[in-house]
């Protein structure tokens, strides 16, 4: 079982650009999440999907946007790069969100620059 | 506001014992979670506590006192491999979780 997949595992990106960062799962979970990493701080949410066709806003959503047509998939767009969106961002994904010890399996992320 | 706190770094040495601790204040409280992160790599799912006590696993143990906003991570028999952050997450009211920035750990032959 693959589990999360990300694409791309890197990339560098000119300010300005656009970009979707795409995250996969096969694990039938209904609950998807965006985070990015950078150091010295926790994992911050992004965006998040409880179920196919819903989606909601984390700590840190401006600058990107999310769909979640179905189960599987949940890509996260970032319309117009900057360069503090320069980070590692991870996909994961959970059974039933709102449920107490759901718990969450991270995908392997991917670096981004942004110049 | 929602706060995770634990230390930056620590340092052990192999064969030893290490206590990775992690205050929290949140919204609700719907149970804590501990996470191993290698370096370059995702997040790993380590134990998760929703009542008072430890729990044990293995080499790595979890401790949880709800009234005190305190939870610890126990890794005994420390081997090299366990060099890596280790991340405490609590899930607030809304199923949410919030992260601490995580420990360095830092074992020594």
């Amino acid at each position: 079982t693959a589990g999360i997949t990300q694409a791309p595992t890197s990339q560098i990106l000119a300010a300005g650009r656009s970009m979707t960062l795409r995250c996969t799962q096969d694990m039938r979970h209904n609950a998807m999440y965006w985070y990015r990493q950078d150091l010295g701080l926790g994992l911050r949410l992004i965006h998040y999907s409880n179920t196919a066709g819903t989606t909601g806003k984390g700590e840190v959503p401006d600058g990107y946007s999310v769909s979640r047509a179905n189960t599987d998939d949940f890509p996260l767009t970032l319309a117009s790069a900057v360069p503090s969106q320069t980070s590692v961002y991870f996909c994961a994904s959970s059974a039933d969100s709102g449920t107490r010890g759901d718990t969450q399996y991270f995908g392997p992320g991917t670096r981004l620059t942004v110049l | 506001g929602q706060n995770i706190d634990q230390p930056t770094e620590m340092t052990a040495t192999e064969g030893a014992i290490v206590q990775i601790n992690c205050t929290y204040q949140t919204s609700g409280f719907n149970g804590l979670f501990w996470y191993q992160q290698h370096a370059g790599e995702a997040p790993t799912f380590l134990s998760y506590n929703v009542l008072d006590g430890l729990e044990e696993k293995g080499r790595f143990s979890s401790f949880l006192s709800r009234s005190k906003g305190y939870s610890y991570l126990l890794l005994k028999e420390l081997q090299m491999k366990d060099s890596a952050s280790y991340l405490c997450a609590c899930m607030d009211s809304n199923y949410q979780l919030i992260w601490g920035a995580g420990t360095k750990l830092i074992i020594k032959p």
